[in-house]
């Protein structure tokens, strides 16, 4: 069964430190997995996508990495601002599956305090 | 481009009414994607358009949802009769060339059914 697990679930941190969210897959065959960005209240954002091929994408403060042999990826958030306070949520993708072809993650919950 | 849209923003309805949630996708985007979110669930896709065709429906819940796209522009998502365990978030989103490329979220419809 496709499946995206996602750890934290919840996290707080002080402003200007840094934080890595991680996520764990089980998804096969894998195609991309992306990071969104998901403020209270609000649609999600996409923050950054990687194919099987890619170890790391940058976003200014958000760097992701990809490791495809353990199937995890980790989204490094440096320097966290107030406005980082959001649910990230992991998305892995496969390509070609004649069923759902988006398993989603239930997000890490990120709140950053002055 | 004004981004995605969808209407009301937010729906309090009684159990047993029709609920008609609307979307409009970007202009030019291909693909239109209807989501759930719930805190117990988090993030699941319900069903999606490729110009304007249904492709993949095994997420909607059951027979009480049905989803059309009678245009480009134009999308609706009903619930009859709604129940107390529809309650949730219904996200709209829309992609250009596949379901694997980034969707970009519209602000929601906040549904209670009381």
């Amino acid at each position: 069964k496709n499946q995206v697990e996602q750890s934290p679930q919840s996290l707080i941190i002080l402003e200007g430190k840094n934080c890595t969210l991680q996520c764990n897959y089980t998804v096969s065959p894998f195609s991309n997995l992306r990071w969104y960005k998901q403020d209270t209240g609000r649609g999600p954002v996409s923050l950054t996508i990687m194919t099987f091929s890619e170890n790391t994408k940058s976003n200014g403060r958000y760097t992701a990495t990809l490791d495809a042999d353990t199937k995890q990826s980790s989204l490094h958030i440096t320097a966290s601002q107030l406005s980082d306070s959001a649910s990230y949520i992991c998305v892995v993708s496969v390509r070609g599956n004649a069923g759902n072809m988006l398993t989603f993650g239930g997000g890490t919950r990120l709140m950053v305090k002055p | 481009d004004a981004g995605v849209i969808q209407s009301p923003r937010h729906e309090v309805t009684e159990m047993g009414q029709e609920v008609t949630l609307r979307c409009k996708p970007i202009s030019g985007h291909d693909y239109l994607f209807w989501y759930r979110q719930t805190m117990m669930r988090g993030l699941e896709l319900l069903i999606y358009f490729n110009n304007n065709v249904p492709i993949d429906d095994s997420g909607m819940p059951e027979d009480r949802f049905s989803a059309k796209m009678p245009n480009a522009s134009f999308s609706t998502l009903k619930i009859q009769p709604s129940e107390p365990r529809d309650s949730a978030v219904y996200f709209c989103a829309s992609s250009f060339l596949g379901v694997w490329e980034t969707q970009y979220f519209g602000p929601g419809t906040r549904l209670l059914v009381l």
